[in-house]
């Protein structure tokens, strides 16, 4: 099955500085990429999301690049604020069919936490 | 708010017990995913069911099951509890096995 690794496990940046986390994932077979932000006592939310027909995908201050030949995609925060603190989780999913129906495998997840 | 309720927030039970903790979709989505996070594994996947069939399946222990109404609210079924069952559970849904994920914000179990 998929395996999703996710580095690093924690990243402490100034306010204002950029963020970035790396993740690869194993399957080739997987074509969807979300990012979540999970903030104390709630759910993941998603902030972005790439399929593999796109190289990268902008929206505000967030990023994310997908190189499918490596197998890796990157979550780029610009401008980090305090409330960009979160712990935040890739995730990769495959095509439908078979036991992977619609299933995400996510990382272990990067605190972040922004000084201000 | 992501539009998908989970209840109840909190759970605190002894070893040995069952539990039942329900999850409403986002209006419109016909996918249910039930994901069990804790310090040392993370987000692990448990079941997929759409349109109240079960679609995939995780490494959901026999002890757990889950079903999806007519009315598509779903309920994940814990039985016989051991302590090591302590985590968050957390419900997702979707309109379909391509769309985006949702998820509601968990309800934490606590064995003791």
């Amino acid at each position: 099955g998929e395996n999703v690794e996710q580095h690093p496990s924690t990243l402490s940046v100034q306010e204002g500085d950029s963020a970035v986390i790396k993740c690869t994932y194993s399957d080739s077979a997987s074509n969807y990429f979300p990012w979540y932000k999970q903030e104390l006592g709630k759910g993941p939310q998603l902030i972005i999301d790439i399929r593999s027909n796109v190289g990268e995908k902008k929206d505000q201050r967030i990023a994310v690049t997908l190189n499918k030949t490596a197998k890796h995609f990157s979550l780029h925060i610009t401008e980090t604020q305090p409330e960009d603190s979160a712990v935040y989780f890739c995730a990769a999913r495959p095509l439908s069919g078979g036991t992977s129906y619609g299933k995400l495998t996510f990382g272990q997840g990067t605190i972040l936490t922004v000084h201000p | 708010d992501s539009g998908v309720t989970q209840t109840p927030k909190h759970l605190i039970t002894a070893t040995g017990q069952r539990v039942t903790l329900r999850c409403s979709p986002r209006s419109g989505d016909l996918s249910v995913y039930w994901y069990q996070q804790s310090l040392d594994q993370g987000l692990q996947f448990l079941i997929h069911y759409y349109n109240g069939e079960e679609r995939a399946k995780g490494n959901i222990l026999e002890r757990f099951s889950a079903q999806q109404f007519p009315d598509l609210h779903s309920e994940l079924n814990l039985s016989s509890l051991e302590l090591g069952d302590s985590a968050l559970y957390f419900c997702a849904s979707s309109v379909n096995h391509n769309s985006p994920l949702h998820f509601g914000n968990g309800t934490r179990l606590t064995v003791t």
